[in-house]
């Protein structure tokens, strides 16, 4: 299975909603990622977990909290979010190791519009 | 930031024709990815080259690395209407902080349109 399956696809919420997207990996990947991508711009990077503990935060909101409650999977967990935050959010995983050479699997992203 | 640049930002070419794309950034890098974007959906990697190589190719695929230019070049050869994406490229430099995982950081993008 190599596969990144992501929750749900669409979401739709207000700026006084809590909302969680969901990532799920069963390729035995020990990275995980969050990334958010505005219309026809690159994926940026948001948050890393390595082996379940959260390595990077690219100073993201604290509107946005990330969670990996096991190796599997990973949430992102959404408060109080203003309608610039609308976006594609995508998930990845990877392989672990030092030297970095590894190439990521995305999943398909879940549209989201905060109104 | 490292975010590479990438030329052109739009192509558009014949089915069978050949595409190329550039991209640059700007610091030392681990290795230099390419991912093809269909739609606004997932990414889908495309090919790896590692920083101590000069020249990689995956079937129709070919990727040069210029690491004294800090530049890539993506080809792709006899193109289709299916190779219709977003390409972008994107500079990798481990996670040495925990040793899992790397930091991706990507281009601008390429929009290609292969027209029949």
């Amino acid at each position: 299975d190599t596969e990144v399956t992501q929750t749900p696809k669409h979401l739709v919420m207000g700026m006084t909603n809590k909302k969680s997207l969901k990532c799920e990996q069963h390729m035995g990947h020990r990275a995980m990622y969050w990334y958010k991508q505005k219309a026809k711009k690159p994926p940026e990077l948001m948050f890393v977990y390595s082996y379940e503990k959260l390595s990077i935060n690219e100073s993201v909101p604290s509107r946005f909290s990330p969670e990996c409650p096991n190796s599997s999977l990973l949430n992102l967990h959404l408060h109080a979010l203003q309608p610039e935050d609308s976006a594609l959010y995508l998930c990845a995983s990877s392989l672990t190791g030092t030297s970095g050479n590894n190439e990521q699997f995305f999943g398909p992203g879940t549209r989201l519009t905060v109104l | 930031s490292q975010q590479g640049e990438e030329d052109p930002q739009a192509l558009s070419i014949q089915e069978g024709e050949n595409a190329t794309m550039n991209c640059s950034y700007k610091t030392s890098i681990n290795n230099l990815q390419w991912y093809r974007q269909n739609s606004g959906r997932g990414l889908v990697h495309l090919i790896l080259i590692r920083s101590n190589e000069r020249e990689k190719h995956s079937g129709r695929l070919r990727v040069t690395l210029d690491t004294s230019k800090k530049s890539s070049s993506l080809l792709i050869t006899a193109s289709r209407a299916a190779d219709t994406a977003s390409y972008f490229c994107a500079t990798a430099l481990p996670n040495i902080l925990t040793g899992g995982g790397n930091k991706l950081t990507f281009g601008t993008g390429t929009q290609l349109k292969v027209e029949l």
